[in-house]
C-alpha cells in the first residue's frame, strides 16, 4: 500500500518564480489537506479539498496561493511570485470520510 | 476546539515506558483526544485517538481520566526511533482539522 506521496521533496525557487507542489493521496482517500510548517514552528492548516471542491481554505493566504484537487491526478498547491517568507515545509495529508489523516513526507521549499 | 497543555520536553530510557501527559480541562462531551507525532524532518504520523474509554493499538495506549480533563499516551517499550515531537489534539466528532500546538519533544536515550 503506497502512502501519501509528495513531489518534489525539495524545491528551490528564486523570488518571483512560481512553485508547484504535488500530492497524491493514499489509495481510496478522497480528502486532501495541505499544511505549512515554518522553521521551528508547528504545522498550520492551509486548505482542505475533496475531489474538484475546496471545502475549507480558511488557512490559505489571500493572495498568491491556490490549491486544486482535480478529478484525475494529484492535488496541486501553487504559490505564485514566491517570496523568502514562503520558505517552509509543506505537508499534504489524506483521509477517507474525514477520519484520521495520513501525512506525506513533505516538500521543502527554499526561496532564494 | 479545546486547548491542550503539554510539557515542552521529556526524556526516557530505551526499553522503558514513556508516559506523555496532556491536559485538556475545557474539553466538551463530543470532543475526541487525538495523538500524532512528528519525527524530525518527516510528516506527522497518526498514533491513536479516543473519546472516553482507554484505547490500545500496536503503537501505544491512551488513558483518558474519568472526567476527561486529561489523558496520557503510553509507549510501553520506548525505542530510539520513538524520539519525536508528540502532539495531543482535541477535535469535535466529525471535525477534520487538527490544530498542532508545540507538543512534547520526547528524547529516548540509550
Amino acid at each position: 500500500n503506497a502512502g501519501v506521496m509528495q513531489n518534489p521533496r525539495h524545491l528551490v525557487r528564486r523570488r518571483g518564480q512560481e512553485a508547484r507542489l504535488r500530492c497524491s493521496p493514499m489509495k481510496g482517500h478522497s480528502h486532501v489537506y495541505w499544511y505549512r510548517q515554518l522553521p521551528e514552528e508547528g504545522l498550520k492548516f492551509m486548505v482542505y479539498l475533496q475531489k474538484e471542491n475546496i471545502i475549507d481554505e480558511s488557512g490559505m493566504p489571500k493572495e498568491r496561493f491556490s490549491a486544486e484537487f482535480p478529478k484525475e491526478g494529484p492535488s496541486i498547491l501553487r504559490i505564485q511570485q514566491v517570496v523568502r517568507g514562503d520558505s517552509a515545509a509543506y505537508f499534504c495529508a489524506s483521509s477517507s470520510k474525514g477520519n484520521e489523516q495520513f501525512f506525506g513526507p513533505g516538500t521543502r521549499l527554499t526561496v532564494l | 476546539d479545546a486547548k491542550t497543555t503539554q510539557p515542552p520536553s521529556m526524556d526516557c530510557a530505551e526499553g522503558r515506558a514513556a508516559n506523555l501527559p496532556c491536559n485538556h480541562s475545557t474539553i466538551s462531551g463530543n470532543e475526541y483526544v487525538y495523538w500524532y507525532r512528528q519525527i524530525h524532518s518527516q510528516g506527522p504520523q497518526y498514533i491513536i485517538h479516543g473519546l472516553k474509554n482507554n484505547e490500545t493499538n500496536e503503537m501505544a495506549s491512551l488513558i483518558i481520566t474519568e472526567d476527561r480533563k486529561s489523558s496520557t499516551l503510553i509507549l510501553p517499550h520506548a525505542t530510539l526511533r520513538d524520539t519525536a515531537v508528540y502532539y495531543c489534539i482535541v477535535l469535535p466528532g466529525g471535525s477534520y482539522i487538527p490544530t498542532f500546538g508545540r507538543g512534547t519533544s520526547l528524547i529516548v536515550h540509550p
